[in-house]
């Protein structure tokens, strides 16, 4: 159980151009998701939480107007990165939580590369 | 908010031997206390996770100590294979918004 589904896996844009990414809880109702970014070799850094129905509240920092976040239902996010550059490359891995239960589960994450 | 240490950042032990990773975190009001695994490229899998109304807990060669006075735990693995070669990340939670702040990091290299 708590299989957390995230697409694409990786994907290669122009600089410029608009990414979206979807994560989706495919056995249980995510209440709460969580977009982080990873940089080789580094930490998973929290980017926003995302409730269903709601806004997404980011962290400190990390520009709402470039990181779309969108939760439409219980079972999936979306995170759109618009006007990708090229210092927005990195892993994007995204986590869901059913309400009442504190463990994340994770997606697979998805590797961005903006030329 | 809240602060996680984690020591050491890389850490090479031989195959059969014992694995310590430690953490240290800030925030009195912290919880909850999972450790992640991720192999290179992929999803950090829980492997073993620690409440703060329990001191230690141990699942197999894999046990989490709790030390809240102190603000610290630590993940212990007996008798290490090569597939326990990974990095693992601690992470602390205050429960009230179950945000996880992780650790930076320790890559566990097991020697054969």
């Amino acid at each position: 159980g708590a299989v957390v589904s995230q697409h694409p896996s990786w994907v290669i844009c122009k600089s410029g151009t608009s990414v979206k990414i979807e994560c989706r809880s495919l056995d249980f109702q995510a209440t709460t998701m969580f977009w982080y970014r990873q940089f080789p070799k580094q930490s998973l850094m929290l980017m926003a939480t995302s409730n269903e129905g709601s806004k997404a509240t980011y962290e400190q920092g990390v520009e709402k107007d470039k990181f779309l976040i969108n939760h439409a239902s219980l079972t999936l996010s979306t995170l759109t990165v618009t006007s990708a550059h090229p210092e927005d490359s990195s892993f994007y891995i995204c986590s869901a939580i059913s309400g009442g239960v504190v463990i994340q589960y994770f997606g697979a994450g998805t590797r961005l590369s903006v030329l | 908010g809240e602060n996680v240490e984690q020591h050491p950042s890389t850490l090479s032990v031989q195959e059969g031997d014992s694995a310590v990773i430690k953490c240290t975190y800030s925030d009195s009001a912290s919880n909850y206390f999972p450790w992640y695994k991720q192999e290179l490229g992929k999803r950090p899998q829980l492997i073993i996770d620690i409440r703060s109304n329990v001191g230690e807990k141990k699942d197999q060669r894999i046990a989490v100590t709790l030390n809240k006075t102190a603000k610290h735990f630590s993940l212990h693995i007996t008798e290490t294979q090569p597939e326990d070669s990974a990095v693992y990340f601690c992470a602390a939670s205050s429960g009230g918004n179950e945000k996880l702040t992780f650790g930076t990091g320790t890559r566990l290299t097991i020697i054969p």
